[in-house]
């Protein structure tokens, strides 16, 4: 099966801990990416990264940074959380970055975090 | 900066009714995509329009661009229940490097 999968699925931790999410496609794509939605399914693009390289870096805190071993995956770690950090963070990959407009993106299913 | 955002927060309608959901962005774009969520799912893409177009079909979906007034529309024909979902209109900027995603419409469609 060709997709994106994330773990975990849902993820309760208190304020100062440290987290983690592993995002993988299996899609064959050069790009994946990290939005995080929140209650109000607002959605914002957090990073994005192409061939190993950090291409987008949105004006994240500096405690969120982004992982990766090689194109197919991309994780998320979070130093410290705080309460506002309590959302849905969504992993989605396209297939090239280089064209005139941006190809469909896949998306994961999404981890859920929550901050207590 | 940039923002997309779909006109209204939600939509009801019955099965077999048609629905019209719209967006309007701020700046210019090469490209403009419709997303669904579903509960508990990423959002997945229905429809790309280029820039250059007016209309792009998908089966019961239609999207239209208007780059004058800088808006679009994704309209469903003959809803179904499993048609329930929350509806992004996502822009490509011109020189941008990232989608911007709009604030989502939330499509309710009742047996």
């Amino acid at each position: 099966e060709t997709a994106v999968f994330q773990t975990p699925n849902y993820h309760v931790t208190q304020v100062g801990n440290e987290v983690s999410f592993n995002c993988k496609q299996t899609l064959g794509h050069d790009t994946m990416y990290w939005y995080k939605q929140d209650s109000k399914k607002l959605l914002k693009i957090m990073f994005s990264y192409n061939n190993k390289q950090l291409i987008v870096n949105e004006t994240v805190p500096r405690r969120f940074s982004p992982q990766s071993s090689d194109k197919a995956h991309l994780n998320l770690r979070i130093k410290s959380v705080e309460p506002e950090d309590s959302a849905v963070y969504l992993c989605a990959s396209s297939s090239d970055w280089g064209g005139d407009v941006q190809d469909t993106q896949y998306f994961g299913p999404g981890t859920r975090l929550l901050v207590l | 900066s940039q923002l997309a955002e779909e006109n209204l927060w939600a939509l009801s309608v019955h099965e077999g009714e048609s629905v019209t959901v719209n967006c309007s962005y701020k700046t210019s774009i090469t490209a403009l995509q419709w997303y669904r969520q579903k509960s508990g799912e990423g959002p997945a893409q229905l429809i790309l329009i280029r820039s250059n177009e007016r209309d792009n079909r998908n089966g019961r979906l239609r999207a239209t661009l208007d780059t004058s007034s800088q808006s679009s529309s994704l309209s469903i024909t003959a809803t179904r229940c499993e048609d329930t979902a929350v509806y992004f209109c996502a822009t490509d900027p011109q020189g941008g490097r990232a989608l911007i995603f709009g604030t989502g419409t939330t499509v309710s469609v009742s047996p």
